[in-house]
């Protein structure tokens, strides 16, 4: 059971590229979540999704775009990347109703 | 618009004596409440959480926090800390709906021999 998985763990852009993070999960969760952390801003939530097809802002969504074609996948999308992108960014997923959230290991991107 | 308060940045508490991390959150209805605890380089994982029922919840390595609604309040509490615990520890709130997990700027504690 590998719970919630994120790819890559690891990236260097240059502002400009485009790229997407890719967050699976085999648990079966309705929910799943994308967060950007920062130095003394805490988890910070960008897009979350309620459910296959469906996605929705969250606290800081510009700049990035989500999709939810699959009930186990939620892509996060970079369209072009700037220099205050740089960040650690988590995908979480959790089950609907009273139901704690899981977390992937994180994604490390570097906006140069 | 909910949103999760922990007003310590930074606690250092020495091993062996008790530790108390505050928080403190806004929502309009009954919240989902949360602790986590985050190891340099690592990912979250959650310590406990609170639904309903008991306002005192167990968690895992010895944590413990209590609900207080009037208040507004989920302060986490442990009798005795150990080096081990050293680590950035975030409140979140959610709700039923799945449309809300908010988590607080987080506390970091450190441990001094």
């Amino acid at each position: 059971n590998a719970g919630v998985t994120q790819t890559p763990k690891f990236r260097v852009l240059k502002t400009g590229q485009s790229m997407t993070l890719l967050c699976a999960q085999d648990m079966n969760h309705e929910y799943m979540y994308w967060y950007r952390q920062d130095p003394g801003m805490g988890l910070r939530l960008i897009h979350y999704s309620v459910g296959e097809g469906t996605t929705a802002k969250g606290e800081v969504p510009d700049g990035y775009n989500v999709s939810r074609l699959k009930k186990q996948n939620f892509l996060l999308g970079l369209e072009s990347a700037a220099p205050s992108q740089t960040s650690v960014y988590f995908c979480a997923s959790r089950t609907q109703g009273a139901g704690e959230a899981f977390f992937g290991q994180g994604t490390r991107l570097t906006v140069v | 618009a909910q949103s999760v308060t922990q007003p310590d940045i930074h606690i250092t508490v020495s091993e062996g004596a008790s530790l108390e991390l505050r928080c403190n959150y806004s929502y309009g209805a009954t919240p989902y409440l949360f602790w986590y605890v985050q190891s340099p380089g690592q990912g979250l994982q959650l310590l406990l959480k609170y639904f309903s029922g008991d306002t005192l919840v167990q968690g895992i390595k010895g944590f413990e926090a209590e609900f207080k609604r009037s208040q507004s309040s989920f302060n986490l509490r442990k009798p005795s800390v150990h080096w081990s615990d050293a680590a950035e520890y975030f409140c979140a709130v959610g709700n039923q709906a799945g449309t809300a997990l908010i988590f607080g700027k987080g506390t970091t504690l450190s441990v001094s021999s």
